[in-house]
């Protein structure tokens, strides 16, 4: 079975650095992808784990770990309009399925 | 070079009629995927299309759902006799050919929103 567990809900301070968890157990495993949703929009691609590690881009960054089923996301110097939810999905292999998604955690950024 | 399309953003049925969704993935892209994300929950996968095929519909209800992706014009995701419990936002996304692409990042489009009388 697919399961993908997230925070629901996570509030945080303008400037500040935030940190969402993501912890997954599937079936397979391609890759692990963080997506973006302001409300009533569509997802907006963040970041792509294929390999265990920190990847890098810009205040985001994701960070990895196959064998514990483990990712986060990293937020710095956040601003009032990261708020919005981070969508965890998981690439369960080959392209031919949909991502699995989790239920996303909704961020709030506080002045 | 326009993003993935869907139409209408918004679409009021009452029970029973029929809903049609339509998607135009991004230029280039030959795989379509639709997803469905009622209030408060994650998305939820319902089918995986290429041009003319159906490829993986695991996630779409056996009954009342259909869709297609003909070798002409924009997918389609059809639901007929619509229930109450069908409103939810569905997300249309598109990728480019497998193997040829970075990894499996998918392009979503802006939804549409579906609500049920």
């Amino acid at each position: 079975g697919q399961n993908i567990d997230q925070p629901t809900e996570m509030t945080a301070t303008e400037g500040a650095i935030v940190q969402i968890n993501c912890t997954y157990q599937t079936s397979g495993f391609n890759g692990l992808f963080w997506y973006q949703q302001h409300a009533g929009e569509a997802p907006t691609f963040l970041s792509y784990n294929v390999l265990d590690g920190l990847e890098e881009k810009g205040r985001f960054s994701s960070f990895l770990s196959r064998s514990k089923g483990y990712s986060y996301l990293l937020l710095k110097e956040l601003q009032m309009k990261d708020s919005a939810s981070y969508l965890c999905a998981i690439d369960s292999g080959g392209g031919a399925d949909g991502l699995t998604f989790g239920k996303g955690t909704h961020l709030i950024i506080q002045p | 070079n326009a993003g993935v399309m869907q139409n209408p953003r918004h679409l009021v049925r009452r029970r029973g009629q029929e809903a049609r969704l339509r998607c135009s993935p991004m230029k280039g892209h030959s795989h379509v995927y639709w997803y469905r994300q009622l209030p408060e929950e994650g998305l939820k996968f319902m089918v995986y299309l290429q041009k003319e095929n159906i490829i993986d519909e695991s996630g779409m209800p056996k009954e009342r759902f259909s869709a297609e992706f003909p070798k002409e014009g924009p997918s389609i995701l059809r639901i007929q006799q619509v229930v109450r419990g069908d409103s939810a936002a569905y997300f249309c996304a598109s990728s480019p050919v497998i193997g040829l692409a970075y990894n499996n990042e998918q392009f979503f489009g802006p939804g549409t929103r579906l609500t049920v009388l």
